[in-house]
């Protein structure tokens, strides 16, 4: 069986400090995971994915995350935080159990204080 | 390009009313098409999936059911509203061919209260 844990609901920071958004996984094949964003009431919009080339993956809007395969972690980071970032954000994952489904995490929240 | 679209916006519907929530895909071809339900303070829930025209896959028996008339139209109906139903409905799209690494295309959703 596949999961995926986020490991925080709600991470507070300031605006310009660094964000780390933690995400861990459980799979039994290769993984595909990928980081979404969701802004109040809108659609969820793809960050980022890593799909077995590089581990460390490059997102839109300055975000990065790092495929730790020991760790069984894919944590989302950004150096300095902007007022916009503030949204929720959901990590996602296909092990190829099944072609049609991600598994997505219970999401987390990310407020940006000034 | 690919584009997704998704109406209404917005939805206020009483107990007991039907419901039918229309999404379109542009740009793509036998695309997988998905209908996912968050409501107030809970993850993402996956109510249906098809990998084809008349194909539905159901994840969670419920008061909902969903149609794919065309290949790129995806329909989320019900007979009779409760007002378990109300949360904030997004469908998606993904890449059929190489579906296992694709990621999931979202729509901007529709916020349906029912009153």
């Amino acid at each position: 069986a596949q999961s995926v844990t986020q490991l925080d609901s709600h991470v507070s920071v300031s605006e310009g400090t660094p964000v780390l958004l933690r995400c861990n996984y459980s799979s039994s094949y290769s993984p595909s995971l990928f980081w979404y964003v969701q802004h109040p009431n809108k659609g969820l919009q793809l960050l980022l994915k890593y799909t077995s080339a590089a581990t460390l993956v490059k997102g839109i809007n300055g975000f990065e995350a790092e495929f730790k395969k020991s760790e069984t972690s894919f944590h989302l980071t950004k150096p300095s935080a902007h007022m916009s970032d503030a949204a929720e954000y959901f990590c996602a994952l296909n092990s190829g159990g099944s072609n049609y489904k991600l598994t997505f995490g219970k999401g987390t929240l990310l407020t940006v204080n000034p | 390009s690919q584009t997704i679209h998704q109406w209404p916006a917005t939805l206020v519907q009483p107990v007991g009313s039907p419901l039918s929530l229309e999404c379109t895909v542009e740009g793509t071809s036998n695309p997988n098409l998905y209908w996912y339900r968050q409501a107030a303070g809970r993850g993402l829930q996956l109510l249906f999936y098809s990998v084809g025209i008349g194909q539905i896959s159901s994840e969670v028996p419920q008061n909902l059911s969903a149609s794919r008339p065309q290949d790129r139209q995806f329909i989320l109906s019900s007979k009779k509203l409760l007002l378990s139903d109300s949360g904030f409905y997004l469908c998606a799209w993904k890449d059929r061919p190489s579906s296992y690494n694709s990621p999931l295309h979202f729509g901007n959703g529709t916020r349906l209260t029912v009153t």
